[in-house]
């Protein structure tokens, strides 16, 4: 079975610092890994993802996550927060199970941003 | 339509009583997923669908909880004898594809359930 740790349920930093937000999972085969952000009253939406090849991806928003297998992290960053940033994100792993490949999410991480 | 849509999109039910969850996945979209999202928590999944056949039902909490998708488009999560347990938003999601890790799901708004 797969599981996926977010470190830090809330992250706070100033307008235009670095944002981290720390993922972790566990799966006895290679993953497939995602993050997603939730605005409030919102569905989630696809920031970016790792599935083969290179492992430094590239998202929206100015998002990047890297897949580091011998640490089994898939943190994500960016080298500049902004306002509108602040939402909740939600790392998730893939893998195969009964024909599909059923995603399990971690709780998330709020993200709050302050000027 | 543009995404993924669900109605309600707000109900609230007294304990015992039934509720029928609409998703209208994006048009043409052969897999369609649905979720729980407990308060402070992520979603977790409950059921997988590939056009009209229910091929995962093994997150479904209890036998209380139903789905289908009989048309292969517009899908009803119903939940009978509703216990306050049960209060969550319900995610819809929608893919391309059957079965694929890498395909981007995408997702409607969710319906907050509050059972009182």
């Amino acid at each position: 079975a797969q599981s996926v740790t977010q470190l830090g349920s809330h992250v706070s930093v100033s307008e235009g610092a670095l944002v981290l937000l720390r993922c972790n999972y566990s799966s006895s085969v290679p993953p497939y890994l995602f993050w997603y952000v939730q605005y409030p009253n919102q569905g989630l939406q696809l920031l970016l993802k790792y599935t083969t090849g290179a492992t430094l991806v590239k998202g929206i928003n100015g998002f990047e996550a890297e897949f580091k297998k011998s640490e089994t992290s898939f943190h994500l960053t960016k080298p500049s927060a902004h306002m509108s940033d602040a939402a909740e994100y939600f790392c998730a792993v893939r893998i195969a199970s009964g024909g599909s490949y059923i995603p399990t999410f971690g709780r998330g991480t709020s993200l709050i941003v302050h000027p | 339509g543009a995404g993924v849509s669900q109605s309600p999109r707000y109900k609230v039910a007294k304990r015992g009583q039934d509720v029928a969850l609409r998703c209208d996945p994006i048009s043409g979209h052969v897999s369609l997923f649905w979720y729980q999202q407990a308060l402070g928590q992520g979603p977790e999944f409950l059921t997988y669908f590939q056009n009209e056949a229910q091929l995962d039902k093994s997150g479904l909490p209890s036998d209380r909880f139903f789905a289908e998708r009989p048309e292969g488009s517009v899908s009803t999560l119903k939940i009978q004898r509703t216990q306050q347990e049960d209060s969550a938003v319900y995610l819809c999601a929608s893919s391309f594809r059957r079965g694929r890790a890498e395909d981007e799901q995408y997702f409607g708004p969710g319906t907050r359930l509050t059972v009182t």
